[in-house]
């Protein structure tokens, strides 16, 4: 089975530009994640779903950010105007409620954002 | 609120050393307690993990033990390899709520 996709891999921006990270949940998993890494504040939870439905978006950062779900296949997390400090490495994540995998998280490649 | 606390880091050892990270943790209920592990480049991936006071969990040579007396569930190896060189994240997952609180991770350098 395939694991988490993420799309784009690297993506180098200008100031102001929108911004659309893409992630294709493993099949079956009804928890999507997404994550953000930085140097100085290190992983940060910024919104997960539950069923296609927002859970907890208490970490998205302000307006700017927002992140949909329309199918149990895809999510997209996006930034509309992006900044300098919006620069990370942005990683999807998903999860099975229930059984022995309870509580794993299997994460994509991770999506490296550059603002200039 | 649930919190996981590492040691700082970051940890330089030579090849064939042992190893041990620390992690404590603030939970409410009975929580269940993940080690992550970051290769360079590369997402995230479960590196063990134990549900229930007393368990050990167990993979590639590193063992952790869910010490509910003392909360901690600290990791180690005992002869660690270059190819360990990683960030290794403390991680617990506690009632309903489905989300996993992380430590900041840690660093670990291994020289030949």
């Amino acid at each position: 089975d395939a694991g988490v996709i993420q799309s784009p891999r690297h993506e180098v921006t200008e100031m102001g530009q929108e911004v659309t990270l893409r992630c294709k949940p493993i099949s079956g998993h009804d928890y999507l994640f997404w994550y953000r890494q930085t140097m100085m504040r290190g992983l940060e939870l910024l919104i997960y779903f539950n069923n296609n439905v927002p859970i907890d978006d208490s970490g998205m950062p302000e307006d700017r950010f927002s992140a949909k779900m329309p199918n149990a296949s895809f999510s997209t997390l996006k930034i509309q105007p992006s900044e300098p400090r919006d620069s990370a490495v942005y990683f999807c994540a998903s999860s099975k409620s229930g059984g022995p995998s309870t509580g794993e998280l299997f994460f994509g490649e991770g999506s490296r954002l550059t603002v200039l | 609120g649930n919190s996981v606390t590492q040691m700082e880091g970051p940890v330089t050892l030579s090849e064939e050393a042992f190893l041990t990270i620390n992690c404590t943790y603030t939970a409410t209920g009975y929580p269940s307690l993940f080690w992550y592990v970051q290769y360079p480049g590369e997402g995230l991936q479960l590196l063990l993990k134990a549900t229930k006071a007393d368990d050990k969990g167990s993979n590639k040579g590193f063992e952790a033990t869910y010490r509910k007396e003392t909360t901690s569930f600290h990791l180690e190896k005992g002869s660690v390899q270059v190819s360990d060189s990683a960030v290794y994240f403390c991680a617990l997952r506690s009632g309903a709520n489905s989300k996993l609180t992380f430590g900041k991770g840690i660093t670990l350098s291994v020289r030949p």
